[in-house]
């Protein structure tokens, strides 16, 4: 079946560096993606989302690309910080109810 | 803080049980989402609710089952509870279709 899955389970990253996560996707008629940033024990919060008709989104200190050639989605996080650690999801928006997660990226900020 | 709100926080029960989990959608939003999430897992979609109606449903059995009321808060009741339908069960709602979906906290949910 078609779903949303993510490149890398675990990133480290010294603080300060950039992060970059990657997600690859596989249903070509998505056309909403949303990034999500999920802490221990609470609920996935929405960090940044893109539409199919652009390219590039930026945020305070993230920014989304999207490369609908190769279906790919990456989220950027400038001038990582330890409150950055988190497992990370991309998800893609399915018939307009549903939202459909990759296994996620667990980021870990090194001091 | 989202303002979606979910209750009870934790929950334990035996195998063959009912749960009921219930979430207070945010102000303004008409849709709601419930989603399960396994451990070291992303959440899978289980159904949506919009304005008192279900209009989508993820690959969960018939004992999944849900509710909206007039403010737009949502149960999401299990019948005959599983081992494996321990998880953290999220809620998500939105002010329509098309529109981002914010999650509440989840209740964390196991059955022994």
């Amino acid at each position: 079946g078609e779903s949303v899955g993510l490149h890398l389970p675990t990133l480290s990253v010294q603080e300060g560096d950039n992060s970059i996560i990657n997600c690859a996707y596989s249903n070509s008629a998505s056309d909403y993606f949303i990034w999500y940033k999920q802490e221990s024990g609470k609920g996935p919060q929405f960090i940044i989302d893109i539409r199919s008709n652009m390219d590039k989104r930026q945020g305070q200190r993230v920014t989304v690309l999207l490369n609908k050639t190769v279906k790919h989605l990456s989220l950027q996080i400038a001038a990582t910080q330890p409150g950055d650690s988190a497992v990370y999801f991309c998800a893609e928006n399915l018939n307009d109810y549903k939202l459909s997660f990759g296994a996620g990226t667990t980021v870990t900020v090194r001091a | 803080e989202t303002g979606v709100t979910q209750s009870p926080t934790h929950l334990i029960k035996t195998r063959g049980q009912q749960v009921t989990l219930r979430c207070s959608s945010q102000s303004g939003h008409n849709t709601v989402s419930w989603y399960q999430q396994a451990l070291g897992q992303g959440p899978q979609f289980i159904f949506q609710y919009y304005r008192e109606e279900e209009n989508g449903r993820g690959n969960f059995p018939p004992r999944f089952s849900g509710l909206q009321f007039p403010n737009y808060s949502s149960e999401l009741n299990v019948n005959a509870l599983e081992l494996d339908d321990s998880a953290l069960y999220l809620c998500a709602s939105r002010s329509g279709l098309g529109e981002t979906q914010y999650f509440g906290p989840g209740t964390r949910l196991l059955v022994l």
